[in-house]
């Protein structure tokens, strides 16, 4: 698993409530990215980061905002969640030193339910 | 047209079988190609990656690329119901970032 963890691992919540996922790397890597998963869609970039205060937009980040103020973590934040924002979401890591850039290593998911 | 293109399955093939899984792209200008693997539940998991056409192999993994024809595969030898799960196939677009963009995944069913 290339040292990723993220957290909450499971979380339910209503309609209108922030949530925040967290996700902490031990590698030094680089870039860290969010995806969600859904039925049908596969993964998409939600945001990225390209290092510490550095982030930008993937492909579906209506609705989400992302933070990293040290190397190890990568917030991902829904200010208000949404049902449609119900998704498997993946955090992954790339561009280890020494090594392929652009290979991206998986963290376990946070399945995210929202009511 | 999506920019990564693979057949949903679900792929069946026996025990012992060999296993071809396959994968268009539109950018031309992609460099960097990635097999994924995801078993149900859980996170898609690096199988390979290959950069230059022809063959690259790995153990009982193939993976096979085509620029001028768009395409990419991934041939698994001596089929086990272990290799049954998900097959992501990801494209490194060119433009930065190191993002990829992947495919919706094919579905692999290895039958006793």
């Amino acid at each position: 698993d290339a040292g990723i963890t993220q957290s909450p691992r499971h979380k339910v919540t209503e309609t209108g409530t922030p949530v925040t996922l967290r996700c902490h790397q031990t590698e030094n890597h680089r870039y860290m990215y969010w995806y969600r998963q859904d039925p049908g869609h596969g993964l998409r970039l939600i945001h990225y980061s390209y290092g510490v205060k550095d982030t930008d937009k993937g492909e579906v980040s209506d609705g989400y905002s992302v933070s990293r103020s040290k190397t190890e973590d990568f917030l991902l934040t829904l200010e208000s969640a949404t049902s449609s924002q119900t998704s498997v979401y993946f955090c992954a890591i790339s561009g280890r030193a020494g090594g392929q850039e652009d290979t991206q290593y998986f963290g376990p998911g946070t399945r995210l339910t929202v009511l | 047209q999506k920019e990564v293109e693979q057949n949903s399955g679900p792929l069946s093939v026996p025990e012992g079988a060999i296993a071809s899984l396959n994968c268009t792209y539109s950018d031309r200008g992609s460099q960097s190609f990635f097999w994924y693997r995801q078993y149900s539940g859980k996170s898609p998991e690096l199988i390979m990656f290959i950069y230059s056409n022809g063959d690259k192999e790995d153990g009982r993994f193939t993976a096979q690329l085509n620029k001028a024809s768009q395409y990419v595969s991934l041939l698994i030898r001596d089929s086990q119901p272990s290799d049954s799960a998900t097959y992501l196939c990801a494209v490194a677009l060119p433009g930065g970032g190191n993002k990829l963009t992947f495919g919706t995944g094919t579905q692999l069913k290895v039958e006793l």
